[in-house]
Order: C-alpha cells, then sequence, then structure tokens
C-alpha cells in the first residue's frame, strides 16, 4: 500500500480566493493523480502530475483554474483558483503501486 | 463521462446478512478495483481484479468479474455495522487513469 497525507483536511474559503492543496506520499513514485469529488457524487479524475513535466488535464479541467506543481517525486500541490462555491467538493489525490491505486484522506473544500 | 454504472444505488440490510453490489462498465479494461468510503473522507482500498481473472476472495469480500458481459461484483458477507459506508468500482482502461462508477450507498442496520 501507500501512506498518503493531505494538508489542510479541510477549509472554508471565500469567493475568489485560492487554496492550494498539498500531496505527500511515503516513498517515491513516478505519477501522481488529483481526484475531484463534487457534494453526492462519484470521483472525477481533473489531471495527472508527473515529475519533471507539466501536468495533463482531463477534458474539462484547465491549468489556470487548476495549477499542479510536481517538485519532487514525493509531493504535489494542487491550486483550486479563483474559487466559486460550484468548487466545494473533497479533493483527493492518488498514486500507484503495482497496478493498485492508493488515495489520501482528501481535502474537504467549503466555498462561501 | 463516468464508466461504470453501480447498482443499487443504495442498499440497506440487517447486520449478518450478505450484501451484494454490482458495476457495470462500456470499453475494455486492464484491471477493476473497488472501494470503500466512509462518510466523505477517504477512500480504502479494498480488492483489485485484474481482466483475466474470474474471481477474487479477500476476508469477508467476494469479488468476480466478467469481461464477456463488462460487468464486477462484490460480495460481503455477513455484514458488520462497520461496513456502511459508500462502496465505488473503478476502471482502469489505461494509462493508470481510473474511471469510476456512482457508487452504491451501503447500510447496515443493527
Amino acid at each position: 500500500s501507500a501512506v498518503i497525507s493531505q494538508k489542510p483536511s479541510r477549509d472554508i474559503c471565500q469567493r475568489g480566493t485560492s487554496l492550494t492543496i498539498q500531496c505527500q506520499v511515503d516513498s517515491q513514485v513516478t505519477m501522481m493523480f488529483w481526484y475531484r469529488q463534487q457534494p453526492g457524487q462519484s470521483l472525477t479524475l481533473i489531471a495527472t502530475a508527473n515529475q519533471g513535466s507539466e501536468a495533463t488535464y482531463e477534458s474539462g479541467f484547465v491549468i489556470d483554474k487548476f495549477p499542479i506543481s510536481r517538485p519532487n517525486l514525493t509531493f504535489s500541490t494542487l491550486t483550486v483558483s479563483n474559487m466559486s462555491p460550484e468548487d466545494s467538493s473533497i479533493y483527493l489525490c492518488s498514486v500507484e503501486r503495482v497496478d493498485e491505486q492508493f488515495f489520501g484522506p482528501g481535502t474537504r473544500l467549503t466555498v462561501l | 463521462s463516468q464508466q461504470g454504472e453501480e447498482d443499487p444505488q443504495a442498499l440497506s440490510i440487517q447486520e449478518g446478512e450478505n450484501a451484494t453490489m454490482n458495476c457495470s462498465y462500456k470499453t475494455s479494461i486492464n484491471n477493476l478495483q473497488w472501494y470503500r468510503q466512509n462518510s466523505g473522507r477517504g477512500l480504502v482500498h479494498l480488492i483489485l481484479i485484474r481482466s483475466n481473472e474470474r474471481e477474487k476472495h479477500s476476508g469477508r469480500l467476494r469479488v468476480t468479474l466478467d469481461t464477456s458481459k463488462k460487468s464486477s461484483s462484490l460480495l460481503i458477507t455477513a455484514s458488520r455495522a462497520a461496513d456502511t459506508a459508500s462502496y465505488f468500482c473503478a476502471t482502469d482502461p489505461g494509462a493508470q487513469k481510473l474511471v469510476f462508477g456512482q457508487g452504491t450507498r451501503l447500510t447496515i442496520n443493527p
């Protein structure tokens, strides 16, 4: 398995502001993934983050809104920019180990 | 769009009974994974079944995969109150990107 931590665990933010979410893994991984889970919904992949290259975004997600950093093989950040109430969700990072994908505890974001 | 569809959307049973959840998907896959989520928290990985496997067991969990029907089932035997959670299937069609089903909300009544 993998030990993954996220910070913050939850936050309440005002519209128009930005929040950066951190994801730390217990050992080096090539790819890290960021997912969004809107209230009462399932998970949707936002982007894949590789160390040393730009993140690859899924349809419907853009870098200006969700910039991602991947400075090393154990750490990544996701920023939710210029937030609106529609961004209220749980944001989760994940990594893969031997085909199995493991998730962090999530960051619960509420935008007022 | 979501590839997986789960059935039922909600399931309520008595403690000790068995719970069965189903997942269908649309395209070919490398593997299928099942997760549990308690009260909107992080996902707990339950089991992975590869496309060349038909059945897998882990403790009280039994997963089947029928690639010809593009479907999978998760059986939880002898359910406990602690099994109350949402259960998601996720398929890996390639490139390590998981596509999640809508989930089944399972409630175990004491």
